[in-house]
């Protein structure tokens, strides 16, 4: 059973680096694609980007130029940034495994982060 | 990318009620598709996976059919507990997208 903790800061400035980290506890990290998702206030999800256990990345052309997804896999964690943010980066962010099928059945607990000046 | 769109974006009905939503893919995604529950202030929920398969544990009231670009979602027998926003997702092609969602309150 897989269990996911995330953390980072939740108040950010415009222009400001977006960070969170997701810790994995429970099951094999290598067996698995690791997503973040966000889901701005009272709106839809959208799929930010992945890392596999070999550390090949994809990620969502609308955000591709600002947005870097790496792990740790010494420590079963992986981590988002996201550069230049602004009020429209406003929103819950999710890390979420899927085995290969892109069937999220695991999510981490959500983080609000608030772009503000 | 694939557009998904999903419909009606909300409705109203009573418990007992057979419920239906659609998802339509703007090209052919086979059987490509999950479907999602999310309550309010909690993460998504996966409920069906491959369009039609539905997850160990979930209630049998729930079900799912369609392939190509046309989907369905069903709760047969809504029950207050079933109150919650769905969403559909394609994942035949990166980026991954979801369906708007679609907002389930009971009359």
């Amino acid at each position: 059973q897989v269990h996911l903790q995330q953390w980072g800061a939740g108040l950010l400035k415009p222009s400001e680096t977006l960070s969170l980290t997701c810790g994995v506890y429970g099951g094999s990290f290598s067996g698995y694609y690791w997503s973040w998702i966000r889901q701005p206030p009272g709106k839809g999800l959208e799929w930010i980007g992945e890392i596999n256990h070999s550390g090949s990345t994809n990620y969502n052309p609308s955000l591709k130029s600002r947005v870097t997804i790496s792990e740790d896999t010494s420590k079963n964690e992986f981590s988002l940034k996201l550069s230049s943010v602004t009020a429209a980066d406003t929103a819950v962010y999710y890390c979420a495994p899927h085995s290969g099928t892109y069937a999220f059945d695991y999510w981490g607990q959500g983080t609000l982060v608030t772009v503000s000046s | 990318d694939i557009q998904m769109t999903q419909s009606p974006s909300s409705l109203s009905a009573s418990v007992g009620d057979r419920v239906t939503i659609t998802c339509q893919a703007s090209q052919d995604i086979s059987n490509c598709l999950h479907w999602y529950q999310q309550k309010p202030g909690k993460a998504p929920k996966l409920l069906i996976y491959d369009a039609s398969n539905l997850v160990i544990g979930v209630p049998s009231r729930f079900s799912g059919s369609g392939s190509g670009t046309q989907f369905t979602f069903t709760v047969s027998v809504l029950q207050p507990e079933d109150i919650a926003t769905y969403y559909c997702q394609q994942y035949d092609s990166v980026p991954l997208t979801f369906g708007g969602g679609t907002k389930v309150e009971i009359k």
